[in-house]
């Protein structure tokens, strides 16, 4: 069965340092998310991509973030200097249509702890 | 705020009994999707309610949804120790194809063998 899959699993980082979080949707797939969870905290939503552009962000996804598609497969997640609160779970989710009806399907999450 | 609050926080039952948890969100959608997720992994797609339905079922699953109060319930009927996982309601903040799915702070359900 096709699935999201996300690389590292497990990243940990000194504050300030640069993280690449990626993320390689299913293939079919045209809409592309970003998502983080804070330890026990709700699932919030950073970024949605489209045709190779950012769709929507949120207030949490500021200058500090980036994204990219840069091979037509991964999908990819940069935070240019970390700071502590940027230690969390970060989701990638993808669905096949722009319909609201579509569900997400999610990776298992890329856990970032920042020291 | 769009977002569903589900309630209670946690939930904790025997096998065998049934699970309720209950999602509230603030301003009008198109439908409301809920979400498992398995301690630390990722979240997975249960059932997705339209607005214009009322009730809808999946396997051990019920969904109810009451758009004049703003509310769904979600009910696992028969519950299992393997339904243990945090459950989350999602809607999404307007009519338009690509909005993002915005999620509530979810249930923590324990189910006891």
């Amino acid at each position: 069965e096709p699935e999201v899959t996300q690389t590292p699993s497990h990243q940990v980082t000194q504050m300030g340092q640069e993280v690449i979080l990626r993320c390689v949707p299913i293939s079919n797939h045209l809409y592309f998310y970003w998502y983080r969870q804070i330890l026990g905290q709700k699932v919030e939503f950073l970024v949605s991509f489209y045709n190779n552009e950012i769709s929507e962000k949120s207030e949490i996804f500021d200058d500090q973030f980036s994204v990219e598609r840069p091979d037509g497969s991964n999908f990819t997640l940069k935070i240019r200097s970390t700071k502590l609160e940027d230690s969390a779970m970060y989701f990638c989710a993808s669905k096949v249509s722009g319909a609201n009806t579509g569900e997400l399907f999610f990776g298992e999450g890329s856990r970032l702890t920042v020291l | 705020s769009q977002q569903g609050e589900e309630d209670p926080q946690a939930l904790s039952i025997q096998e065998g009994e049934n699970a309720t948890m209950n999602c509230s969100y603030k301003t009008s959608i198109n439908n409301l999707q809920w979400y498992r997720q398995n301690s630390g992994r990722g979240l997975v797609h249960l059932i997705l309610i339209r607005s214009n339905e009322r009730e809808k079922h999946s396997g051990r699953l019920r969904v109810t949804l009451d758009t004049s109060k703003k509310s769904s319930s979600l009910l696992i009927t028969a519950s299992r120790a393997a339904d243990t996982a945090s459950y989350f309601c999602a809607t999404t903040r307007g009519p338009g194809g690509n909005t993002p799915l915005v999620f509530g702070k979810g249930t923590r359900l324990s189910v006891i063998a």
